[in-house]
């Protein structure tokens, strides 16, 4: 029974396309991350939203925007893709600091 | 399933003396492994990593060893600071996934 649930796990996609990728938390957490990794296998933060408020908002494109209908998803928009939007996107739940689980990624590729 | 478990969720350790924090995984076919530290509001950052040809890894006050036969990983702290109070994540990579996969984390807390 998956905790933190991604999708899709493998993304390809033209420049200039928009995309979305789905996270899905079992847990009963508050608090829901987006991360991307970066080349040298370096996490880096970029939204953190606690009980669908946004709490964490780095810098980051405008391109890419979150969506949390609820508090068991976060979504993560991304608008005209770019090639070096490639990499691998985490999805994360927590609940007060404890127990971090981190989704399986999603590996986004833009040709 | 969970394939990298950090199976205590807090470890609190006085300034000075040696932390220890352990991992285990589950799939043999791991290529490498890696160490995150993570401050609060922050994203992880990159501690420390060993190959899975290796059984040791030091770099200053952290050293990470490796037991391919118990399947086992464990980051050594000499001697504990107050900075090292963080939340630290054990991961694994599968070198033909090139996907991370992490453990829940250990919250260490350095006392005074």
């Amino acid at each position: 029974d998956t905790a933190v649930s991604q999708t899709p796990k493998y993304l390809v996609t033209q420049m200039g396309n928009d995309k979305s990728i789905k996270c899905e938390q079992n847990l009963g957490h508050d608090t829901m991350y987006w991360y991307k990794q970066d080349s040298k296998k370096f996490l880096k933060i970029m939204f953190s939203y606690n009980n669908k408020e946004l709490i964490i908002n780095e810098t980051v494109p405008n391109r890419f925007s979150p969506k949390s209908p609820d508090k068991a998803h976060l979504n993560l928009h991304i608008n005209s893709l770019e090639l070096g939007d490639s990499a691998v996107y985490f999805c994360a739940s927590s609940q007060q600091a404890y127990g971090y689980t981190f989704g399986s990624g999603t590996r986004l590729t833009v040709v | 399933d969970q394939q990298v478990k950090q199976n205590s969720p807090s470890l609190s350790v006085q300034e000075g003396r040696i932390s220890i924090l352990n991992c285990d995984y589950t799939n043999s076919m791991f290529d490498y492994f890696l160490w995150y530290k993570k401050y609060p509001a922050e994203g992880p950052t990159f501690l420390i990593s060993i190959s899975s040809i290796k059984d040791k890894n030091e770099d200053g006050r952290f050293t990470v060893f490796l037991n391919k036969s118990a399947k086992h990983l464990s980051l050594h702290i000499v001697p504990s600071q107050p900075g090292d109070s963080a939340v630290y994540f054990c991961a694994a990579i599968l070198n033909r996934d090139d996907k991370i996969i992490f453990g829940k984390g250990t919250r260490l807390h350095i006392l005074p």
